[in-house]
């Protein structure tokens, strides 16, 4: 299996410009997450799903930011617009189903956003 | 209070030295522990789970403590290699599909020759 494909790796854009990231999870797995990591705050869970329906969204910062999951193999997170402050790296994870014993969450490589 | 804490360090130790790091979580009701291990500019990845009766994996040795809500990760004869950042991880399931996994903000080691 490829892992969690996550892209772009990086992305440099202007400020108050659309910012799309995309995640393949593992085939198979029910959960996708999005984290974001700065130095500041460390890993912070955006959002999550399960079997393609968002979960829990309480982590997303703003009206600014969206995520969509429309299948089992591909999730978006948007930011529009962007501002500076959106500036870090953002993951995507995913995890098998429970109930197979599954508890170990793979991440992706990341998209290290820059907003200038 | 913050849900997982951890001390950000870093430990900078010397090879061979043994490093323990700790956190603390307050959810009573996770159910999961995990440490994962963070190169610079990589992703996370699972270094092991822990389990209530405190596993071994071998220079590794995790422990947990419910009643305390504390989590702890022992290194032994520490490698250059082991230099990273060490994440407690959390997790909390309650049915319908939800799934907190939680992580702390990482206990930066650096092992020096």
């Amino acid at each position: 299996d490829a892992g969690v494909i996550q892209s772009p790796r990086h992305e440099v854009t202007e400020m108050g410009q659309e910012v799309t990231l995309r995640c393949k999870p593992i085939s198979g797995h029910d959960y996708l997450f999005w984290y974001r990591q700065t130095m500041m705050r460390g890993l912070e869970l955006l959002i999550y799903f399960n079997n393609n329906v968002p979960i829990d969204d309480s982590g997303m910062p703003e009206d600014r930011f969206s995520a969509k999951m429309p299948n089992a193999s591909f999730s978006t997170l948007k930011i529009q617009p962007s501002e500076p402050r959106d500036s870090a790296v953002y993951f995507c994870a995913s995890r098998g189903p429970w109930d197979r014993g599954n508890t170990e969450a793979f991440f992706g490589q990341g998209t290290r956003l820059t907003v200038v | 209070r913050k849900e997982v804490e951890q001390d950000p360090g870093p430990f900078n130790v010397p090879e061979g030295a043994t490093v323990a790091f700790n956190c603390t979580y307050s959810n009573s009701a996770s159910q999961s522990f995990f440490w994962y291990r963070q190169d610079c500019r990589k992703e996370p990845k699972l270094l092991m789970s822990v389990y209530s009766s405190g596993n071994e994996d071998g220079r590794f040795t995790a422990q947990l403590n419910r009643a305390s809500q504390y989590i702890s990760l022992l290194i032994r004869d520490s490698k250059l290699s082991d230099s990273a950042t060490y994440l407690c991880v959390v997790a909390a399931y309650s049915g319908a599909g939800s799934y907190q996994l939680t992580f702390g903000k990482g206990t930066k080691l650096s092992v020096i020759p």
